[in-house]
């Protein structure tokens, strides 16, 4: 059965320092997005990305986030300059086709931890 | 901001009962609803879903029930079983007039099947 896949599992970096988490959708799959998950807090929803923009955006993706689907298999999340609080749980998701009532699917999620 | 409620943290079901989910929702413009499972250390995994049309989905041992007037559904799993202990999320998508809609998640409910 396809999966959505992430890298890495664990990542630590420094404050101040850039991330990129990657993931690979669902190859016919057309939606994607980011969620993160702070530990003992809700998944919560940073961005959706269609047709290779992004369709919609909460108030945490603020500009020290970016996101981009370099080819045609790869969708990645940029943080610039992390910080303490985004020490998180990240987890990718993609759904197929165009009626939004389709199922997301998330992968195993990238730990992240700022020092 | 609470728009997905779920108000129980935990619950304890002896096996082989039926194990009963709760959640609540505030937004109108909510119309689709998923419950997902999470394992620790693992992304969520999608169960069953609801669209705001129907107000009963059945899959298997699962079920999930939509009370519109209420602004409430519920999951029901039975007969429960070991592997079912986890944390269950709900979420839900809005009508937004886009196309690629982020999830809102509850807190989610801690599920432990006793044998």
């Amino acid at each position: 059965e396809p999966e959505v896949t992430q890298t890495p599992s664990h990542q630590v970096t420094q404050m101040g320092q850039e991330v990129i988490l990657r993931c690979v959708p669902i190859s016919n799959h057309l939606y994607f997005y980011w969620y993160r998950q702070i530990l003992g807090q809700k998944v919560e929803f940073l961005v959706s990305f269609y047709n290779n923009e992004i369709s919609e955006k909460s108030e945490i993706f603020d500009d020290q986030f970016s996101v981009e689907r370099p080819d045609g298999s790869n969708f990645t999340l940029k943080i610039r300059s992390t910080k303490l609080e985004d020490s998180a749980m990240y987890f990718c998701a993609s759904r197929n086709r165009g009626r939004r009532q389709e199922t997301q699917y998330f992968g195993p999620g990238t730990r992240l931890l700022v020092l | 901001d609470q728009q997905v409620k779920q108000n129980s943290p935990s619950l304890s079901v002896q096996e082989g009962r039926i194990s009963i989910l709760n959640c609540d929702y505030t937004n109108s413009m909510f119309d689709y609803f998923l419950w997902y499972k999470k394992y620790p250390a693992e992304g969520p995994t999608f169960l069953i879903s609801i669209s705001s049309i129907k107000d009963k989905n059945e899959d298997g041992r699962f079920t999930v029930f939509l009370n519109k007037s209420a602004k409430h559904l519920s999951l029901h799993i039975v007969p429960s079983q070991p592997g079912d202990s986890a944390v269950y999320f709900c979420a839900a998508s809005a009508i937004t007039g886009g196309g690629a809609d982020g999830l809102t998640f509850g807190k989610g409910t801690h599920l432990i099947i006793q044998p």
